[in-house]
């Protein structure tokens, strides 16, 4: 089946135990995302990245690293987590943006409580 | 700064009733503006892609750059409308900006 698949999907950590956050896709996808969905704030994007071993800054990218060594990973990493990143974390991928059909595929996502 | 606004953190339609959804964004260029959508329990999915042209379940979204506005519609609301729908821009191509939501409850 088609998918995007995250692990963990809940976590509760302490503050500064740095954790990741697996993330990996079957669909041959070259784009991949990590957002946050915080209430009243919506989705934020925290990395992107076009293809492997491109990386980038979304909006709120403070505080996490990313990785793409290969196409269908791209773990989400907190080397040193703090409680205002408590949130839940969604991954996401694309075959691409440009074509009308390009489309992100979601992750279920994960709830990341930091204490 | 890019943005996307919408002002409506929730919004309840009996059955039956027309629904918009507003959404405004702020965007040096041309736009690629989505709509997403989270129904309970499911993982969030694209509804529809100003692009594509596509109508989903019965909505449609129209751009007016005028107005920088793509406000989604749907001429009579069914109760499995009832999910949380974000406007998303896509930035420069690369990345995206998502407003902060609407809940729409459709009441039977």
């Amino acid at each position: 089946e088609a998918q995007v698949t995250q692990n963990p999907r809940y976590l509760i950590t302490v503050t500064g135990k740095k954790l990741t956050v697996t993330c990996s896709q079957n669909m041959n996808h070259e784009y991949m995302s990590w957002y946050r969905q915080d209430p009243g704030l919506g989705l934020r994007q925290i990395y992107y990245s076009m293809n492997v071993e491109v990386t980038d800054k979304g909006d709120v990218p403070e505080g996490y690293k990313v990785s793409r060594k290969e196409k269908r990973n791209f773990p989400l990493i907190l080397e040193s987590p703090s409680p205002n990143q408590t949130s839940l974390y969604f991954c996401a991928s694309s075959l691409g943006l440009a074509a009308a059909t390009d489309t992100q595929y979601f992750g279920p996502g994960t709830r990341l409580t930091v204490l | 700064a890019q943005r996307v606004t919408q002002p409506e953190k929730l919004l309840s339609v009996f059955k039956g009733a027309p629904v918009e959804l507003k959404c405004n964004y702020s965007y040096s260029g041309s736009p690629e503006l989505f709509w997403y959508v989270q129904y309970s329990r499911q993982r969030l999915q694209l509804l529809l892609r100003h692009i594509s042209r596509e109508s989903i379940k019965g909505f449609t979204a129209d751009l007016n750059k005028g107005e920088t506005s793509f406000h989604l519609k749907k001429p009579f609301a069914q109760e499995e409308d009832s999910a949380m729908y974000y406007c998303a821009l896509l930035n420069y191509g690369q990345n995206f900006v998502f407003g902060p939501g609407t809940r729409l409850s459709v009441l039977p």
